[in-house]
């Protein structure tokens, strides 16, 4: 049981060039979201999915789009990277909307750790 | 918005006992949650608490007080791989869904 899969992770970047992080669960989990971490900070909140064909956008959504065609995967998309965008992206997932309010457990990936110069 | 408040570093001994405090202020509040991290790695969920009181968990607990706003989490017979940043996080309603806000962290050090 694989979990929770991020790719690349590791990627440097130009300013202004895109490009998308994948996010792939095995576990059947409706609820997906993402985060980014920076140095010092605790995780932000950019967009989350309480399921195929829902999102929603989170604390810093801005420059970046998401889309849910599949339970399984939630792509995060930068249009136009920025070096402000250097971080460490976290893709997390639960079972459902409910199991986190009555768990409060998320299920993370190992991370992806983008570089715009 | 949302907005906690924790410790920014913790130091304990091997053995010892330590307790990160984190305080909240947030609408639509169903709960608090607790992670650990090593050195960047992926957070891993510790413990939550959905109503007052302490949870215990092996050698951690967690507390919560609701018409405080406040929650702790507790650590016992530190040990060395007890070095970690330990995040709270509150899980609220935003509209129709639920979320989960992180603080920025406690870094606990353990010494020999």
């Amino acid at each position: 049981n694989a979990g929770v899969t991020q790719t690349p992770k590791f990627q440097v970047l130009k300013t202004g060039q895109s490009m998308t992080l994948q996010c792939a669960q095995d576990m059947n989990h409706e609820y997906m979201s993402w985060y980014r971490q920076d140095p010092g900070m605790g995780l932000r909140l950019i967009h989350y999915s309480v399921g195929a064909g829902i999102t929603d956008q989170g604390e810093v959504p801005n420059g970046y789009n998401v889309s849910r065609s599949t339970t399984e995967d939630f792509p995060l998309r930068l249009l136009s990277a920025a070096p402000s965008q250097t971080s460490v992206y976290f893709c997390a997932s639960n079972p459902q909307d409910s199991y986190l309010a009555n768990t409060g457990e998320l299920f993370f990936g190992e991370g992806s750790r983008l570089t715009v110069l | 918005g949302q907005s906690l408040e924790q410790p920014s570093e913790v130091t304990a001994v091997e053995g010892a006992i330590v307790q990160i405090n984190c305080t909240y202020q947030t609408s639509g509040f169903y709960g608090l949650s607790w992670y650990q991290q090593h050195d960047g790695g992926a957070p891993t969920f510790l413990s939550y608490n959905g109503l007052d009181g302490l949870e215990e968990t092996g050698r951690f607990s967690s507390f919560l007080s609701r018409s405080d706003s406040y929650g702790y989490l507790l650590l016992q017979e530190l040990q060395m791989k007890d070095s970690a940043s330990y995040f709270c996080a509150v899980i609220w309603t935003s509209g129709s869904a639920r979320q989960l806000t992180f603080g920025s962290g406690t870094q606990l050090t353990v010494l020999p």
